[in-house]
Parts: structure tokens; sequence; C-alpha cells
């Protein structure tokens, strides 16, 4: 079974500088997908980014931005010129792609609750 | 578009009663999912159905129950709740691999007395 660990319960940040939210991952799998979801106090969850494994480069999106790792397993989230509203809890994911048994099961960590200060 | 609709949106049972979640896309989602969410555990899988006709247990399956009534419904059943099963549940929903954002509910808040 796939692991999604991410190691920081709660960080904070002030408004206007940059932010880096860690996520490492365990599988043996080759074609997957990462994820990292917003969860506002509203309880909505939210698509931030997401990563295909056999793409090496980074994706953005905007001011967010990840550093995907694939021999390390890592994927983490970087945020630019923190604004108030990203203020929530952040899931990392991970996906496994179409190849058999455990296919498209998506799989969270524990998440990190991000304080953005004023 | 509704995307995800989940019903109740809050309940509370007492120990040992029955309720069916229910769960309905209608995106034409390939996947459908149920999870879990308690304070500083995540979200957790419940069970999965990767396509219609099928569905796989998650992390945490004992306690309930799921039927993929079709395409577009996935519900969740619990046959005797215990205070343990006290949680907020969504429901998600997945197109495919060529399309892989996740959609979800908005929540339901389960109280078990």
């Amino acid at each position: 079974a796939q692991t999604v660990t991410q190691s920081q319960p709660e960080m904070s940040v002030q408004e206007a500088e940059t932010v880096t939210l860690s996520c490492t991952y365990d599988t043996s799998e080759s074609n997957y997908y990462l994820f990292w979801y917003k969860q506002p106090p509203s309880r909505q969850m939210i698509l931030v980014i997401r990563q295909e494994a056999y793409k090496q480069q980074n994706a953005t999106e905007n001011r967010f931005s990840v550093n995907f790792q694939k021999a390390a397993k890592s994927f983490s989230l970087k945020i630019s010129d923190s604004q108030l509203g990203d203020t929530a809890m952040y899931f990392c994911a991970f996906m496994k792609g179409w190849s058999g048994a455990g296919s498209y099961q998506l799989t969270f960590g524990k998440g990190t609750k991000l304080s953005v200060i004023p | 578009n509704a995307g995800v609709t989940q019903t109740p949106k809050f309940q509370v049972l007492k120990t040992g009663q029955s309720m069916t979640l229910q769960c309905a896309q209608d995106m034409n989602h390939n996947s459908m999912y149920w999870y879990r969410q308690d304070p500083g555990m995540g979200l957790r899988l419940i069970y999965y159905s990767a396509s219609e006709g099928t569905t796989d247990k998650g992390e945490v399956p004992n306690g309930y129950n799921v039927s993929r009534l079709n395409k577009r419904e996935f519900s969740l059943r619990l046959e005797s709740a215990a205070p343990s099963q006290t949680s907020v549940y969504f429901c998600a929903s997945l197109a495919s691999t060529v399309n892989t954002e996740a959609f979800f509910g908005q929540g339901t808040r389960l109280t078990v007395v």
C-alpha cells in the first residue's frame, strides 16, 4: 500500500513571504500522480496543483509550484507571495495510475495547517 | 452542474443504529471514493470504486459497507454505528487518468452517541 507522509503538522508564514510544505511518499509503482489539495475553514477540498510522475518538469500554477524529486520520493509545495486567503489545511495526495490492483486508489497525507500572518 | 452531492449534511445516531450516506455525481466520472476526516488524521480512505461494478477496501473499511449502485451513485452504510465512527465523511469522484482532478462533496458530519 502507498503511504503519504507530511512531517509538518503546522506552519506559519508572514504575508507576502514564501513557504514550503513537505511531502514524502512510499511506492514501488512507476505510473502515478501526485497532488496538493487545500481545505480552507469552509471544509471544501480544492485542487491546488498536480504532477504526473512521468513528467520531469515541475508543475507550476501561478504562485504555487512543486519540487518533485522522484528518486527521493519527495513532493514539496512552494507558495510564493503568501496571501491571507492561503490560510488552510494542505493535503498531499498520491494516486496509482491504471495498472492492475489498486488502480486509482487516492491516498492522502495527514495534512499541514498553514497560517498566513498579516 | 451540481458536481458531487452528499446527503445528509448532518446526522446524529445512537450507538447500534444503522444509516446510509448517499453520494451522487453528475460529471460521468468513473471512480468514486469515501473518506473520513478526523482531527490530526487527515483524510483516510474507507472504500473506493475505481469503476462501475467494482469496489475495493481502503485503509479503514471495518464497520462500513459500500454499494456502487450505478455510475452516478456510491453509498456508504454503517450497519451498527459506534462512537468511534463519529467523524466528517467526504465523498469524492474522479474522471480518469486523462483528467485526474478529484471533486469532493460538502461533507457529512456524523455524531454517534
